[in-house]
């Protein structure tokens, strides 16, 4: 079965720590996507990659960065955690190719910054 | 540019009443579309997608969903609804660009009462 995993469900940093957010998937996907889903705001799209080593901006990418050194693993970065970026984060894979493939994402990062 | 609106933010359906959610489109190809739903604390998981072909298409859990072109419209229903439906439904659209990630509407709660 699919499967996309993130490595913690609920994380609590203090601002100004650099934060690592691990999302790992074990379907062979080249796509990868994170989100961040804020209420009444839906999910916005801060990354994608498409192949390892290559990353595309999303909606909202300032005061994020992504690495993707291995097919199976795409990290999201937050290089000086702000308040405003308490928030659910969501990982999400698929297939190669354009965005008319299915998205499987894991269980959801639930970060605070206090 | 491609857009998703869903009108509708939260909804409440009487256990064993029927349900339709609507979910709005612009894109000016063919679209691809998809039903999401995501349970409390959980990701996102694929009810069921548009492609081509029969514009009914089945899903999991008993729902269904019917794109209908010339309302640029892709309504999610189900006809009994169980309270175990109660989440947030997302509607997303995709296109066959390269290098292009889904956009997704900003979702419906959805309340069963007894």
């Amino acid at each position: 079965d699919v499967k996309v995993t993130q490595s913690s469900r609920y994380l609590v940093k203090r601002t100004g720590e650099k934060v690592f957010l691990e999302c790992v998937q074990d379907m062979d996907h080249e796509n990868m996507f994170w989100y961040r889903q804020d209420p009444g705001l839906g999910l916005r799209l801060i990354y994608f990659s498409y192949d390892v080593k290559m990353k595309e901006k999303g909606d909202i990418p300032e005061g994020y960065s992504v690495s993707r050194e291995k097919k199976e693993r795409f990290s999201l970065i937050l290089e000086s955690a702000s308040t405003n970026q308490t928030s659910m984060y969501l990982c999400a894979s698929s297939l190669a190719g354009p965005s008319n493939q299915p998205q499987h994402f894991g269980d959801g990062t639930r970060l605070s910054i206090l | 540019a491609q857009s998703v609106t869903q009108p509708d933010i939260h909804i409440t359906v009487s256990e064993g009443a029927s349900l339709e959610l609507r979910c709005n489109y612009s894109y000016g190809a063919t679209p691809y579309l998809f039903w999401y739903v995501q349970s409390p604390g959980q990701g996102l998981q694929l009810l069921l997608k548009y492609f081509s072909g029969d514009t009914l298409v089945q899903g999991i859990k008993g729902f269904e969903a019917e794109f209908k072109r010339s309302q640029s419209s892709f309504n999610l229903r189900k006809p009994s609804v169980h309270w175990s439906d109660a989440a947030e439904y997302f509607c997303a659209v995709g296109s066959n660009q390269a290098g292009t990630a889904l956009i997704f509407g900003k979702g419906t709660t959805l309340s069963v009462s007894s």
